[in-house]
């Protein structure tokens, strides 16, 4: 059990638009997902936090506006990475947690790159 | 802010030594401390955690220990395999609410044949 899938696993696009990527907990209820992002060569940068029903709480320095988190199911979470520009090039991880524990489940990615 | 050190940053053995990885966090009230492991392109995969109520726990060739006191925690493995080899990364965080695992830098751990 605890499996998390993402999608798309990889997508280009031109700068300007806009790129939605899905976050799914294929078998159980996740009350909690967080966004990273990682950067070639570094750590997971935690991007936001959000529960079901509820907004996302925002890391220091990322973009609510440019990074729009909906939360809409205990399954579901999706990021829209709005305007994308070269500099949002990037792999996109989610995680979920189930209610009361700590562990986190990780979905595969997504690779974004923005021409 | 909640802060965790990880080193070294870069390690190589040779197949069948042992590799060990340290951390350090900031955040006295963290009691929840994950290792990850990733591969190139790959997600985080989970190998081992700890929780504060223990010092250590094992799980066959993998070890974490545990030192709140010192705010330390370290991850062993013994008789590496080339297979071992990948970004080893790792986490702290609090109980409860909206607990956010803070990482750490990561290790890129080579084991040679």
């Amino acid at each position: 059990g605890a499996v998390v899938s993402q999608h798309p696993s990889w997508v280009i696009c031109k700068s300007g638009t806009s790129v939605k990527i899905e976050c799914r907990s294929l078998d159980f209820q996740a009350t909690t997902m967080f966004w990273y992002r990682q950067f070639p060569k570094q750590s997971l940068m935690l991007m936001a936090t959000s529960n079901e029903g509820s907004k996302a709480t925002y890391e220091q320095g990322v973009e609510k506006d440019k990074f729009l988190i909906n939360h809409a199911s205990l399954t579901l979470s999706t990021l829209t990475v709005t305007s994308a520009h070269p500099e949002d090039s990037s792999f996109y991880i989610c995680s979920a947690r189930r209610q009361g524990l700590n562990e986190q489940f990780f979905g595969p990615g997504t690779r974004l790159t923005v021409l | 802010g909640e802060n965790v050190e990880q080193h070294p940053s870069t390690l190589s053995v040779q197949e069948g030594d042992s590799a060990v990885i340290k951390c350090t966090y900031s955040d006295s009230a963290s009691n929840y401390f994950p290792w990850y492991k990733q591969e190139l392109g790959k997600r985080p995969q989970l190998i081992i955690d700890i929780r504060s109520n223990v010092g250590e726990k094992k799980d066959q060739r993998i070890a974490v220990t545990l030192n709140k006191t010192a705010k330390h925690f370290s991850l062993h493995i013994t008789e590496t395999q080339p297979e071992d080899s990948a970004v080893y990364f790792c986490a702290a965080s609090r109980s409860g609410g909206y607990n956010k695992l803070i990482f750490g830098a990561g290790t890129r751990l080579a084991v040679h044949p």
